[in-house]
């Protein structure tokens, strides 16, 4: 199956700093999401970006599928940033998603 | 909120028991999906329905069991629990098959003692 890797696999942060998280994947995909899990455990779902770039706030990716990677960027770093981030590839001809191990971010003040 | 509602948010039980999970996907949404977070797999594809009716199937155990409801509902059972099963059980629903804009509850913490 398809293959996903994240690094780093943690990172630490003083507030107000900017990172680039990576994301690789084994095979081509039509669908890449990136999801945040808080300290509490909640995914919540940052982007679904199969190509291109995209922002939200202080939060951008981007997907080169042709390269097979995605960067996740972070800027102005905030406490409420920490947890951990996944992202999530279809396998081939499937619905179901393949996480990677996830980069786990602690921003401290 | 999400719209992805999952219960109970916490569950303790004994090995042996049985445990059922309940998840309501969000408004008009046809497909759920259940995932296994546990320590040592991380996040792990288990099964999937479409309309009532099974997708797809990832590593889910064979003491494990799942079903979708007519009102969409779907959930998820298990038994003969083993410590090895404590882990934290997501639901996720997305408006087609094709797993487009996946949508996670905010999952079922599971300790098996």
């Amino acid at each position: 199956g398809i293959q996903v890797e994240q690094s780093p696999p943690d990172l630490i942060l003083q507030e107000g700093a900017n990172s680039t998280l990576r994301c690789n994947f084994s095979d081509s995909v039509n669908n890449l999401q990136w999801f945040h899990q808080n300290p509490w455990g909640q995914l919540i779902n940052l982007f679904y970006i199969p190509s291109g770039t995209k922002q939200n706030g202080r939060l951008s990716a981007t997907t080169v599928a042709t390269e097979r990677y995605s960067l996740l960027y972070i800027s102005s770093s905030q406490t409420t940033d920490s947890g951990v981030y996944f992202c999530a590839v279809p396998g081939a001809g499937s619905y179901q998603l393949t996480f990677g191990k996830g980069t786990k971010l602690s921003v401290i003040p | 909120d999400s719209g992805v509602t999952q219960t109970p948010k916490h569950l303790i039980t004994a090995t042996g028991q049985r445990v059922t999970l309940r998840c309501s996907p969000r408004s008009g949404d046809l497909s759920v999906y259940w995932y296994q977070q546990s320590l040592d797999q991380g996040l792990q594809f288990l099964i999937q329905y479409y309309n009532g009716e099974e997708r797809a199937k990832g590593n889910i155990l064979e003491r494990f069991s799942a079903q979708q409801f007519p009102d969409l509902h779907s959930e998820l059972n298990l038994s003969s629990l083993e410590l090895g099963d404590s882990a934290l059980y997501f639901c996720a629903s997305s408006p087609r098959g094709g797993g487009y804009g996946y949508t996670f509850g905010s999952g079922t913490r599971l300790t098996v003692v």
